[in-house]
């Protein structure tokens, strides 16, 4: 069985531009969280998907940070536009039971 | 005070010994608790999943939660040097389990 994916591994983009994050779940998960760790920080809560809905979205920063699941299989998270205090390390999680969440290797962003 | 307490190491020992991590914390409605494990550029993987109080034990990990202390520990007993990784502890709400709250987590090395 694949893992919770995530591309790209790694981006860089000049502050002002815009980044779009993929996560691909695990098959039949249909629960999906999005968290991030900026520099120096503990991992941090950003939304949670319960298929194409979103459950949770309290701990999205700003509207610059935009998270979608069409179909309810695999999501995105946009930031437009990106900001220096934008990078850190995005994680993209998903759980069939919303207990025991299974995570993505994460998408390094750095914003220059 | 942040919400949840988790001394960063870094932490040597030998290959063989008994590794005891810790974390506090101050919400006091923590139910869920979880012990993640993280290889460099890797995401974390979850290695121990634990309610309300009590130990668990799966193999070499045991989980310990205290929640009159509102402590929890993870102890690894004849530690290898795979074994050398990040430990982040999160714990989340009976309503919010989605939201989990990590930890800073704690930089682990087992030398040969």
């Amino acid at each position: 069985e694949a893992g919770v994916t995530q591309f790209p591994s790694h981006s860089v983009i000049e502050k002002g531009q815009t980044v779009t994050l993929r996560c691909d779940p695990i098959s039949g998960h249909d629960n999906l969280y999005w968290y991030r760790r900026v520099m120096g920080k503990e991992i941090k809560f950003l939304l949670h998907f319960v298929k194409e809905s979103k459950q949770d979205e309290s701990g999205m920063p700003n509207n610059r940070f935009l998270a979608e699941r069409t179909g309810g299989t695999y999501s995105t998270l946009k930031v437009q536009p990106a900001e220096l205090e934008d990078s850190g390390v995005y994680f993209c999680a998903s759980s069939r039971d919303q207990q025991r969440a299974f995570f993505g290797q994460g998408t390094r962003l750095t914003v220059v | 005070q942040k919400e949840v307490e988790q001394d960063p190491g870094p932490l040597s020992v030998p290959e063989g010994a008994i590794v005891s991590l810790n974390c506090t914390y101050s919400n006091s409605a923590f139910q869920y608790f979880m012990w993640y494990r993280q290889y460099s550029r890797k995401g974390p993987e979850l290695l121990m999943y634990t309610y309300s109080s009590g130990n668990k034990e799966d193999g070499r990990f045991t989980a310990q939660v205290d929640k009159s202390s509102k402590y929890i520990s993870l102890f690894i007993r004849d530690s290898q040097p795979s074994d050398s990784a990040t430990y982040l502890c999160a714990m989340s709400l009976p309503s919010r389990n989605n939201d989990m709250r990590f930890g800073a987590g704690t930089r682990l090395t087992v030398k040969p």
